[in-house]
């Protein structure tokens, strides 16, 4: 089955302890994505991958990391975390660009909440 | 700074009729616009995609326009069911891989 997977699902921790969220697809594609959801602010995105090794920042880069040293994997790393990073995260994947520039639909995880105390 | 407007008031219709979102967005020429559905703490589900020199697209029930010079996409759902209550997000791509969504719009079908 197609997916996209992510962990943990439901995660609280503790202002400036780091975490890390994993984020694994089985479609062999080549960009992935993470976005924020809150409530009001909808769905925004922190970070993209187009391949392995090449990420580049989404509109809400502040505070997280990523790295794309395997195709299928791509994690959202908090250094330290805070609380205003308390939220819903999801991972989304797509076939890249062909030409023309067409990104596809993107596949998303089922989301991580995540509640920094 | 591009922006993306969708109806922030949920929509409520009764079954049977036709529900009618709007998308509309500024500062920016997308080449693409997707919408998805979301449904409470789940992840959004791709529904459509139309390209910038189509006018309309259909999928089953599903109908979306794209006025690029008004700069609005229109999603229309007939035959409403009850089944079809979700969030309903767009999701405007100008082809750089940045996509923006708007924060979409509750739908509730009315038995």
């Amino acid at each position: 089955e197609a997916q996209v997977t992510q962990n943990p699902r439901y995660l609280i921790t503790v202002t400036g302890k780091k975490l890390t969220v994993t984020c694994s697809q089985n479609m062999n594609h080549e960009y992935m994505s993470w976005y924020r959801q809150d409530p009001g602010l909808g769905l925004r995105q922190i970070y993209y991958s187009m391949n392995v090794e090449v990420t580049d920042k989404g509109d809400v880069p502040e505070g997280y990391k990523v790295s794309r040293k395997e195709k299928r994997n791509f994690p959202l790393i908090l250094e330290s975390p805070s609380p205003n990073q308390t939220s819903l995260y999801f991972c989304a994947s797509s076939t890249s660009g062909l030409a023309g520039g067409y990104t596809g639909e993107l596949f998303f995880g089922e989301g991580s909440r995540l509640t920094v105390l | 700074s591009q922006k993306i407007e969708q109806n922030s008031e949920a929509l409520n219709i009764q079954e049977g009729k036709t529900a009618t979102l709007t998308c509309n967005y500024t500062n920016y020429s997308p080449a693409y616009l997707q919408w998805y559905r979301q449904d409470p703490g789940r992840g959004p589900v791709f529904l459509l995609l139309i390209r910038e020199n189509e006018k309309e697209k259909r999928k089953e029930r599903l109908k979306v326009t794209f006025d690029t010079t008004l700069k609005q996409s229109l999603f229309h759902i007939t035959a409403s069911q009850p089944a079809d209550s979700a969030t309903y997000l767009c999701a405007p791509e100008s082809g750089t891989y940045k996509y923006i969504f708007g924060t979409g719009t509750r739908l509730k079908v009315l038995a």
